[in-house]
Parts: structure tokens; C-alpha cells; sequence
């Protein structure tokens, strides 16, 4: 099966910078790439996905990358701000079209981002 | 507003007891879904189901059970054969463009 590993753990960053949060996956069959966000508490947050078709995909201040041949993707967040603190998670998954079914998702272990002031 | 509730919020269970998580969904969404989340260890899929009156075991399924006679309903049940039921449990529904979770339950066994 799909198995996604991410780093770091812990990142923290001064308000402004930038924030990277890389992930690997493991099946070459995966063609979908969610980042969630998990504020305390909370259940996570859909914050933006990317497809295999496609190298990049921009959100304001939310980017996420694909390498589909080294099979690693990243979130970049610019211009950090206080309320980006959460656990962000990434997920892979191998969506062929299931009718009605929807993906199985499987996850990273989470970085918890630290903005200060 | 569409969504996704889970019910309750805090839930606490004596040892050798069941319990049942509730998680109901007017997102029209097939698919659903329950995970198990530890500190360190992410999201751990426990069952799925993509389609009324059929699911799949996940990763984590032993001493898990649910039922999925409706639609909209996907109870999730602790049973007293799950040796570490302490837990954060979160719901979730989704088609092919990713999930939408519940806000979770967090159980405690007592």
C-alpha cells in the first residue's frame, strides 16, 4: 500500500517568512496530493490539493509543488502569519475515477507550525 | 449549511464497555470514512465505506465496528476488545476531491 512520510515534525518560523513542509510518497499509481490544516481542537481543513497532471498550483499565500519522478511534493506558505499555527498534514491518494466512491486517503504524520511574533 | 457533525464532542468510556461515536453528513457524499488520531502518529484509517450497506476494514480496524444502513449515518463502535481506545476519532465524507471532516470526538477511558 501507499505509504507518505513528511518532515519536519515541528517547524518554527518568524512572522514573514516563509514555510516549507516536504512530503514523500510511495506508490507511483497516486495521482492526488491534499494538504490539510488542523487547528487544536479541530477536525482538518482541506487548504489546497494538487494533481498529477499538474507540476504547481498557487493559492494566495499557499503553494504546494509535485515531482512526480522523485514522487515528492511540498507546501510553501509565504508570509507567514500567526493564524497559519496548526498541524499540516499532507495525503496521497490514487483516485482512478472510483464512481461515487472517493479516495482512500493516506496521510503523513503532521508538522506543527509555529509562527512567531 | 452542509456539513459534517459528529456527536458527542467528549466521550467517556469504563473499561470493558462499548461505546458508540455518532457521524452524520448532508454533503450528499458517498464515501465515508472514520480515522484514529494519536499524538505523533497522523491519521489512521480504522473503516471506510463507499456505498450504503457496504464497508471495508482500514488499517486499524480490530476492535472496531460500523454500520452504514443509511446514507447520511456512519456510527463508528468502540468495543471492549480494543485494547487502547483513547483517542482522538474523526469522521470524515468525500468524493474524488478530498475529504471533509467532522470537528471529532475525543474518548476517554476512565
Amino acid at each position: 500500500g501507499e505509504n507518505v512520510e513528511q518532515h519536519p515534525s515541528t517547524l518554527s518560523v518568524q512572522e514573514g517568512d516563509s514555510a516549507v513542509i516536504k512530503c514523500t510518497y510511495s506508490d507511483s499509481a497516486s495521482n492526488y496530493f491534499p494538504w490539510y490544516k488542523q487547528e487544536l481542537g479541530k477536525g482538518p481543513q482541506l487548504i489546497i490539493d494538487i494533481r498529477s497532471n499538474v507540476g504547481e498550483k498557487k493559492d494566495q499565500r499557499i503553494a504546494v509543488t509535485l515531482n512526480k519522478t522523485a514522487k515528492h511534493f511540498s507546501l510553501h506558505i509565504t508570509e507567514t502569519q500567526p493564524e497559519d499555527s496548526a498541524v499540516y498534514f499532507c495525503a496521497a491518494s490514487n483516485s482512478r475515477g472510483l464512481t461515487g466512491g472517493g479516495n482512500k486517503l493516506t496521510f503523513g504524520t503532521g508538522t506543527q507550525l509555529k509562527v512567531e511574533l | 449549511d452542509g456539513g459534517i457533525t459528529q456527536s458527542p464532542k467528549y466521550l467517556f468510556r469504563k473499561e470493558g464497555q462499548n461505546v458508540t461515536l455518532s457521524c452524520e453528513q448532508n454533503l450528499n457524499h458517498d464515501a465515508m470514512y472514520w480515522y484514529r488520531q494519536d499524538p505523533g502518529q497522523g491519521l489512521r484509517l480504522i473503516y471506510y465505506s463507499q456505498i450504503v450497506n457496504d464497508f471495508q476494514k482500514g488499517d486499524i480496524a480490530e476492535g472496531y465496528s460500523v454500520s452504514r444502513e443509511k446514507k447520511e449515518s456512519f456510527p463508528l463502535t468502540v468495543t471492549s476488545a480494543q485494547k487502547n481506545p483513547t483517542a482522538f476519532y474523526l469522521c470524515a465524507s468525500g468524493r474524488l476531491d478530498g475529504y471533509t471532516f467532522g470537528s471529532g470526538t475525543r474518548l476517554t477511558v476512565v
